[in-house]
């Protein structure tokens, strides 16, 4: 059973570049979310699909953020023009609303911005 | 809103003994799922516990127990025998309608040998 994978795991950019994260959540789930971790705070909801449907986003996502799940599997998160507060722990999870609706969690993305 | 609280941001146990984290919420309604989830420092959430609301029974999963107080909105977790790999931070999180979740601001576990 491969759980939910994030790539890459690590990025270091410079402030103003764009960057874009990829999560490919558990084969049979139909939900995708994005969660905001900053160093010793628990997560912050950021968005969430299911399938190619973009349910609800959080205040949180500026105009610099997008979100995309194309074709219901794999999602992307792009941040336009970075700043250093961007500068967390990008995570997501997956869930199957038939089955509890659980999240699992990925190893998650840690961003840096220089 | 729903809000959940972890007043606690540091708790040591020694191995073996049992440790009790705390946890309350504030929430309208009345049907939701509270979870604990445990992340290991540089190592990604692990699901440790869930308690749907409508049901009685506080869950259990091994060593793992709750004690889920609905009328007072507390949801604490009860580690017993505690092992040096239960070492990490704790976030109690909350789901209701909308399916995503709000998490506590955790609590650090150490477990001295």
């Amino acid at each position: 059973d491969t759980g939910v994978s994030q790539n890459p795991r690590h990025k270091i950019t410079k402030r103003g570049q764009n960057v874009t994260f990829r999560c490919d959540p558990i084969s049979e789930h139909n939900r995708l979310y994005w969660y905001r971790q900053t160093l010793g705070q628990g997560p912050e909801f950021l968005t969430y699909f299911q399938n190619e449907a973009q349910l609800e986003k959080s205040r949180l996502l500026s105009d610099r953020f997008s979100a995309e799940r194309p074709k219901g599997s794999f999602s992307t998160l792009e941040i336009q023009r970075t700043e250093q507060g961007d500068s967390a722990m990008y995570l997501c999870a997956s869930s199957f609303p038939a089955d509890t609706d659980t999240q699992y969690f990925g190893p998650g993305t840690r961003l840096t911005v220089l | 809103a729903q809000t959940v609280t972890q007043s606690q941001p540091e708790m040591s146990v020694q191995e073996a003994e049992t440790v009790t984290l705390s946890c309350t919420y504030d929430t309208s309604e009345s049907d939701y799922y509270l979870f604990w989830y445990k992340q290991p420092p540089s190592r990604q959430m692990i699901l440790v516990i869930r308690q749907e609301a409508y049901k009685q029974q506080n869950a259990t999963e091994n060593r793992f127990s709750v004690n889920f107080q609905k009328a007072a909105k507390s949801f604490s977790l009860k580690i017993s025998d505690s092992q040096l790999g239960d070492a990490a931070m704790y976030f109690c999180a909350y789901s209701g309608a909308n399916s995503k979740l709000t998490f506590g601001k955790g609590i650090t576990l150490s477990v001295r040998p």
